[in-house]
């Protein structure tokens, strides 16, 4: 069964960029669409946008204007990367799988991302 | 955007008893042309990713016991646990997909 792994730096400096990859096992990207959320305790579940295999992608507006969601489907990864980040930016990100619709199964683990000087 | 509120923030059921949690949406998540709400329920235990339990509101995704059930319509949505396991202690989210930005509630901690 399809399983994602979150990987990417710990710690991220204030103004910088965040990056995460997410690979994905036990089964093909090309397909579905692939979604990034993060969880912090001030603002709960927050879904950031998806990419779907062929490249397309969709944003939430309150970040549009720093994400960018990236696929490689030779390496079966999808990217994530958050530009000017702040320390409300800290918080445990995920990937997921998520369908035609707008659902979300399976997860990875999630990785905690803190922004501090 | 889809504001989900969920009530109440923490509840503390004892084992073998009811639990329900409900779901409010700033609008309808029922799309007329289906006659489907959009609308999903996540567990989440402690130091794991959420875990899709429900969606189409009611529909349980595979494996998932069938203590837990869910109901409602439009904007007003119950997740139930008809006899509360130990393991059931958790985290539990709704979130709409019926429009983007996809939103979820606040969460609801269940405990014992």
């Amino acid at each position: 069964q399809v399983q994602l792994q979150e990987s990417g730096p710990g710690l991220v400096k204030p103004s910088e960029t965040l990056s995460l990859t997410c690979t994905v096992s036990g089964g093909s990207i090309g397909s579905d669409y692939w979604s990034w959320i993060r969880q912090s305790p001030g603002k709960g579940l927050e879904w950031i946008g998806y990419i779907y295999y062929s490249g397309s992608t969709n944003y939430n507006p309150s970040l549009k204007s720093r994400v960018t969601i990236s696929v490689d489907t030779s390496k079966n990864q999808f990217s994530l990367k958050l530009t000017s980040v702040t320390a409300a930016d800290t918080a445990v990100y995920y990937c997921g799988r998520g369908d035609y619709y707008g659902r979300f199964d399976p997860w990875g683990q999630g990785t905690l991302v803190t922004v501090s000087s | 955007d889809i504001v989900m509120t969920q009530s109440p923030d923490s509840l503390a059921v004892s084992l073998g008893e009811r639990a329900t949690i409900n779901c409010k949406s700033s609008q309808s998540v029922l799309y007329s042309s289906d006659n489907k709400n959009y609308l999903a329920w996540y567990q989440q235990k402690p130091g794991q990713p959420p875990k899709l339990l429900i969606y189409w509101a009611s529909t349980r995704e595979s494996g998932v016991p069938d203590r837990f059930s869910g109901s409602g319509s439009g904007t007003d949505f119950t997740l139930t646990i008809s006899s509360l396991q130990a393991e059931d202690v958790a985290l539990y989210y709704c979130q709409q997909y019926y429009s983007t930005p996809y939103t979820f509630g606040q969460g609801t901690k269940l405990e014992i």
